[in-house]
Parts: C-alpha cells; sequence; structure tokens
C-alpha cells in the first residue's frame, strides 16, 4: 500500500531533550515536506526537501533540522525542545516538486514539550 | 496581509444542505488551487484541484475559481455525515516546491 509513514503518533517531552520524528514514504517520491498544523494557523511549512541531499527552509524553520541520506527516509529532528514547538506534525511527499502535484501525507505526530 | 485566507468555522449544517466553504489569496500569480479534506487523527487528502478560473465538478463536490477576485470555493451539495471534517484550501507556489494552506474550515454535518 502506498503510504507516508510517521513515527512516533504521540510524543511527550521534556524542554531540552533532543527527539527525531521518522518519516518514510514508499513511492519512491522525489519530494518530502514537513509541516506544523496549529489551530488557526493551519498548516505551516518548517522544511522541505526537492531530492536526496537537497533541503531547503520553510516558513518556520527555527529549532528544527532535517536530512535528506535516503529518497525514501525525511527525518525531522528537534535538538532542544521548546514548549512553543508543542504542536501537530505531518510529512508529506509527492511525486516531483510541481505546482500540480499532490501531496501524500503521513497520519501525523502529536508533540508536547513540557 | 496573509498569502491565503479561511474563515476557520466551525460550520455547523443540517444533513443534505448545500455547503459553501471559501478562501481568499493575495498573489495573482498563483495558477493552482486544491482543496485537502481531513478527519479527525488524520492526515489531510486531496480532495479536488483547479488550474486558473472556472469551475470543476467531481459528484456532490464543486470547486470554482474567481481569479479576479482572488476567490476560490468549494460547494458540496446534499451534504452528508461522513463529510463532517476539515477542509484545507491549499495553493502550491511557482515551481511548487511550497504549498501555501488555509487555516481549514472544520464542517460538522448533522444527521
Amino acid at each position: 500500500e502506498a503510504q507516508v509513514t510517521q513515527n512516533p503518533r504521540y510524543l511527550i517531552t521534556v524542554t531540552g531533550k533532543k527527539l527525531t520524528v521518522t518519516c518514510s514514504q514508499n513511492m519512491n517520491h522525489e519530494y518530502m515536506s514537513w509541516y506544523r498544523q496549529d489551530p488557526g494557523l493551519g498548516l505551516r511549512q518548517i522544511y522541505y526537501s526537492m531530492n536526496v541531499e537537497v533541503t531547503d527552509k520553510g516558513d518556520v524553520p527555527e529549532g528544527y533540522k532535517v536530512s535528506r541520506k535516503e529518497k525514501r527516509n525525511f527525518p525531522l529532528i528537534l535538538e532542544s525542545p521548546s514548549p512553543n514547538q508543542t504542536s501537530l506534525y505531518f510529512c508529506a511527499s509527492s511525486l516531483s516538486p510541481g505546482s500540480n502535484e499532490k501531496l501524500f501525507f503521513g497520519s501525523g505526530t502529536q508533540l508536547s514539550v513540557l | 496581509q496573509k498569502e491565503v485566507e479561511q474563515d476557520p468555522g466551525p460550520l455547523s449544517v443540517p444533513e443534505g444542505a448545500i455547503v459553501s466553504l471559501n478562501c481568499t489569496y493575495s498573489n495573482s500569480a498563483f495558477q493552482y488551487f486544491m482543496w485537502y479534506r481531513q478527519y479527525s487523527r488524520k492526515g489531510p487528502e486531496l480532495l479536488m484541484y483547479t488550474y486558473s478560473s472556472g469551475n470543476k465538478e467531481d459528484g456532490r463536490f464543486t470547486a470554482q475559481v474567481d481569479k479576479s477576485s482572488k476567490y476560490i470555493s468549494l460547494f458540496i451539495r446534499d451534504s452528508q455525515p461522513s463529510d463532517s471534517a476539515t477542509y484545507l484550501c491549499a495553493i502550491p507556489n511557482t515551481g511548487g516546491f511550497k504549498t501555501i494552506f488555509g487555516a481549514g474550515t472544520r464542517l460538522f454535518v448533522k444527521a
């Protein structure tokens, strides 16, 4: 089944404790992206990747890191999480970066930073 | 001014009603316009997309774009309780490396 898989689904952590949210897609997609979703603000892009080893900042990259060493994986790293990073996170992918390309989303990771 | 504005609702309607969901945008260069549907505790899924101005129909759903007003709409006919979800308008930028989402409108269809 074609899908984007995120783990974990739920995560509670404390301020400053490094964490990684994994994202994997099995559709051989070139483009991958991370979003955070907050009430009233919608989905905001954190980082995106056009292909392996090619990543760039989105609208809200502060406090986050990403890497794209393999085509299928695009982990999101929070080196020192803070409470304002409490949010619902989504990984998404598309076949290629194009204006008419459909985004496929994972099921989300609900992160709480205490 | 946000690039894409959408009223977050919530919007509550009786079963069978016609629903109108709307967004406005600021950049006249945008060409593709999408609507995603997001059920509770799930990721968004593409519902419809249109190119440039005009209407596009798919079953009970119609997407409409008015580029002169920078206004996009999604109409749902004969709404069903299963349509209860959050609807997000989405506009990819030129090149498609960034998709700008509206805040999403929560829709409740009461049986």
